[in-house]
């Protein structure tokens, strides 16, 4: 079945320093997929979305690229803020079948040290 | 407008009871769709309800269920608490289902003993 696996966490960071979140997926055809932050206490944000090979996703100066060839969709963004501590959920929606609903990663906690 | 929102946020019971948990939409939303989410398993679909009735279904046991109103908000309820039940429950609702469109709540935190 479909599954996303995400790089294992805790991540711990300094701030203005590099952020790589690794994910992958096992799904046929060509899912959608997502990033989602959840910060302590609240539910999941939305924080972008690829459709389809090769687009990329940014928001808040997080970015990451739909690759089809390597069934990747890692996060970066290029200098992280305290801000940014949350847990970072890779998702996919199948392109057909279930397609409302989602498929989560486990989730990679980040904390920003100042 | 007001967001996504479920009720209570914290829950203790204890195992063998059931539980009843809330999800209210956004005004306008006809679908609520439910996620669990634990440590071990993290988030799983559970289901989702569009205009009252149950679309889809997660592979989740049969205490597991689930009804939505015609005012769109939705319950779950949960029987035979068992306590690998502890989770986090949350609610997405959107205006048809679709995931692009999932606006999500806080969570029910619920605690079973």
């Amino acid at each position: 079945g479909d599954s996303v696996t995400q790089m294992e966490g805790p991540v711990t960071l300094s701030e203005e320093a590099f952020l790589t979140i690794n994910c992958t997926y096992t799904a046929t055809g060509y899912p959608s997929l997502f990033w989602y932050v959840q910060y302590p206490g609240e539910g999941l944000q939305l924080l972008l979305k690829a459709t389809k090979a090769d687009d990329k996703g940014s928001n808040k100066g997080f970015e990451a690229t739909y690759r089809k060839e390597t069934t990747s969709f890692h996060l970066e963004k290029g200098s992280v803020q305290v801000s940014d501590s949350a847990v970072y959920f890779c998702a996919l929606r199948k392109e057909s079948g279930s397609a409302r609903q989602l498929t989560f990663g486990s989730g990679t906690q980040l904390t920003v040290l100042p | 407008k007001a967001g996504v929102t479920q009720t209570p946020r914290y829950l203790i019971k204890t195992r063998g009871q059931q539980v009843t948990l809330s999800c209210s939409p956004i005004s306008g939303h006809r679908s609520v769709s439910w996620y669990q989410q634990t440590p071990g398993q993290g988030l799983q679909f559970l289901f989702e309800y569009f205009s009252e009735t149950q679309r889809n279904k997660g592979n989740f046991p049969g205490r597991f269920s689930g009804r939505q109103f015609s005012n769109s908000r939705s319950e779950m309820n949960v029987s035979t608490l068992e306590l690998g039940d502890s989770a986090l429950y949350l609610c997405a609702s959107s205006l048809d289902g679709q995931v692009y469109g999932y606006t999500f709540g806080s969570g029910t935190r619920l605690t079973v003993v």
